[in-house]
């Protein structure tokens, strides 16, 4: 069964410095999503996209926060400026509307902001 | 706001127990409406997904759940839980499409007691 594959499972980064989350999503889906879930709390949508553009954002995803689709298979989320309170598990998530209608999740990239 | 309501934070039932995880929504209007199933260190997986019809959806592992307009929720159940059921549950709802942003609620853990 095809799955949304993310890399790396675990980053550390030091607070000030930009990291940059891969994910692969399925491949015949459009519509691709990042998530957040900070321990112990709910998932927490950050941003989707569709058609190359951002779809909707949260809160969240402030100007700290990118996205981008560079090769037509992986879709990135780039933070800038690292800071402590983005230390967190990222999920991506990706959709074939029209088919299965189901945003299947990745397993996560727990980032860890010291 | 839209919100997803998960009373129970943490259950404990017996293996061979029938379970009843609960969940409201408040929204007007009905939504899509998710539960997601997220093992210790894992991602999330969908359990069954609600968009219309039929109010009593069966999921993947022997999980059905029942749509409730009256009473805006949508709970979980299992006739029979395993060890393996041990879990957190999210009850999730998407507003407009399954194509928009996922609300998920707080969880609920799941101990089973051998």
């Amino acid at each position: 069964e095809p799955e949304v594959t993310q890399t790396p499972s675990h980053q550390v980064t030091q607070m000030g410095q930009e990291v940059i989350l891969r994910c692969v999503p399925i491949s015949n889906h459009l519509y691709f999503y990042w998530y957040r879930q900070i321990l112990g709390q709910k998932v927490e949508f950050l941003v989707s996209f569709y058609n190359n553009e951002i779809s909707e954002k949260s809160e969240i995803f402030d100007d700290q926060f990118s996205v981008e689709r560079p090769d037509g298979s992986n879709f990135t989320l780039k933070i800038r400026s690292t800071k402590l309170e983005d230390s967190a598990m990222y999920f991506c998530a990706s959709m074939d509307r029209g088919g299965t209608d189901t945003q299947y999740f990745g397993p996560g990239t727990r980032l860890t902001v010291l | 706001a839209q919100s997803v309501t998960q009373p129970d934070i943490h259950i404990t039932v017996s293996e061979g127990a029938s379970l009843e995880l609960r969940c409201n929504y408040s929204y007007g209007a009905t939504p899509y409406l998710f539960w997601y199933v997220q093992s210790p260190g894992q991602g999330l997986q969908l359990l069954l997904k609600y968009f219309s019809g039929d109010t009593l959806v069966q999921g993947i592992k022997g999980f059905e759940a029942e749509f409730k307009r009256s009473q805006s929720s949508f709970n979980l159940r299992k006739p029979s839980v395993h060890w393996s059921d041990a879990a957190e549950y999210f009850c999730a709802v998407a507003r407009y499409s399954s194509a928009s942003k996922i609300i998920f609620g707080s969880g609920t853990r799941l101990s089973i007691r051998p």
